[in-house]
Parts: structure tokens; C-alpha cells; sequence
């Protein structure tokens, strides 16, 4: 599967606890964006980084960061994890123009 | 600040009858308008942009921006058609993160 892979697919944490996310882009896409989807807030755009570097940012705490790998593999860090932070987070990759952005399988996060 | 609404949480049609998926945006400058598809355990994937104006698995979609709306229609729904639509902004500029409505489930009755 050449497509947009994330891992792991569900994680169970605590409050407090930090947690990473992965994300693997499509083969050759250069820019991956971290959306966040929860039932009050829907899908929210967090962050864009594009062959490395910091492309733009949405709605994301402070609390939160990312970064992109050499590789183009991104990490999402999630800290002091609060219980409103549950939600699946997807990561999209594109290569640019066209803009389509193609969407992984997600990660649901549970803080209990 | 942008902004996209779907005003319909859930839309129920029956097999044959026309749809139609209300999507408006508020947006200052030009924006691009994407519908996102997802079908039952699938991943979100997108099924229009407004910049091809093209019509895919019959559905169509047409940027009005004096009404800033971006809805997405199709004549005849096939059962197949079930799913959840999010409709998406793009500002542009160069940061491409999309804005989105928070999503229709269109169930489409035999």
C-alpha cells in the first residue's frame, strides 16, 4: 500500500502523559498536514510542514508540536495530555499542484 | 476568519430521489471549495474541487460566490452513495491546511 500510513491506530493514555504519533507520507509527497477530529469541534487543521519545515498552523496548542523527517515521516508530540484531547488525528500528505490532499486511516487517542 | 457550514447534521433520501448537500463558506479573498467523501470504514477522500468543475460518481458541485455557497447535488442517489460529505476550503497563499465543515451523513433509503 503506497498510501498515507499512520501508527499506531489506537492509543490509550492518562492525563498528564505524553504520547507521539506517526505519520508516512504518499511516495514523493512532499507536505504533510495533522488534522484533528472530535465530535464538538468536527475536522480541525493543526499544522502543515513541507519537506521539512513549517509550512503553517491552525488551531494547535501550545501543548502540541510536530515535526518532518529528512525521510518526510512526520511526528505529531501531544503533552500533559488533558481529556478533551481525545479525538482521531489524521494526517494527509500532498505533492502540491494539484492540491489533493490524501487522507490516512487516523489515530484515535483516548485519554482516560 | 474562514468559516465552512453544513447545515444538515443528517439528510435521509430515498433511492432515485435527487440530493442536494448544503455547503457555505465565508471566506475575504478567492477560496478553493473541496468535497471530501467517507464511506463506511474508509478513509476521507476527496470527490470534487470546484476548480475542474467536473462531475464524479454523478454528483456535481457549483461555486456561487454572490450566495458563498458551494452545494453539492446529484439527481438520482444510488444506495451506494451513503456516506459522510465534508465540504472543504482552501485559503491558499501557500499554506494549504483545509478548513472544514463539520460533515453530512447522507443515508440513502431502498
Amino acid at each position: 500500500d503506497s498510501g498515507v500510513t499512520q501508527t499506531p491506530k489506537h492509543l490509550i493514555t492518562a492525563t498528564g502523559q505524553r504520547v507521539t504519533l506517526r505519520c508516512s507520507p504518499r511516495s514523493g509527497d512532499l507536505s504533510v498536514y495533522w488534522y484533528q477530529q472530535s465530535l464538538d469541534q468536527g475536522l480541525q487543521f493543526l499544522i502543515q510542514y513541507y519537506n521539512g519545515e513549517e509550512r503553517a498552523k491552525g488551531n494547535i496548542l501550545e501543548r502540541f508540536s510536530a515535526q518532518q523527517f529528512p525521510d518526510l515521516h512526520s511526528e505529531l508530540n501531544l503533552s500533559s495530555l488533558e481529556l478533551g484531547d481525545s479525538a482521531l488525528y489524521f494526517c494527509a500528505s500532498s505533492s502540491g499542484l494539484p492540491p489533493e490532499q490524501f487522507f490516512g486511516p487516523g489515530t484515535r487517542l483516548t485519554v482516560l | 476568519a474562514q468559516r465552512v457550514t453544513q447545515p444538515e447534521k443528517l439528510l435521509s433520501v430515498f433511492k432515485g430521489a435527487p440530493v442536494e448537500l448544503k455547503c457555505n463558506y465565508s471566506y475575504s479573498g478567492s477560496p478553493e471549495l473541496f468535497w471530501y467523501v467517507q464511506y463506511s470504514r474508509q478513509r476521507l477522500q476527496l470527490l470534487l474541487r470546484h476548480i475542474s468543475r467536473e462531475s464524479i460518481k454523478g454528483f456535481t458541485a457549483d461555486l456561487n460566490k454572490g450566495e458563498t455557497s458551494f452545494h453539492l447535488k446529484k439527481p438520482f442517489a444510488q444506495e451506494e452513495d451513503s456516506a459522510m460529505y465534508y465540504c472543504a476550503l482552501r485559503s491558499g497563499g501557500g499554506a494549504d491546511g483545509l478548513t472544514f465543515g463539520k460533515g453530512t451523513h447522507l443515508i440513502i433509503q431502498p
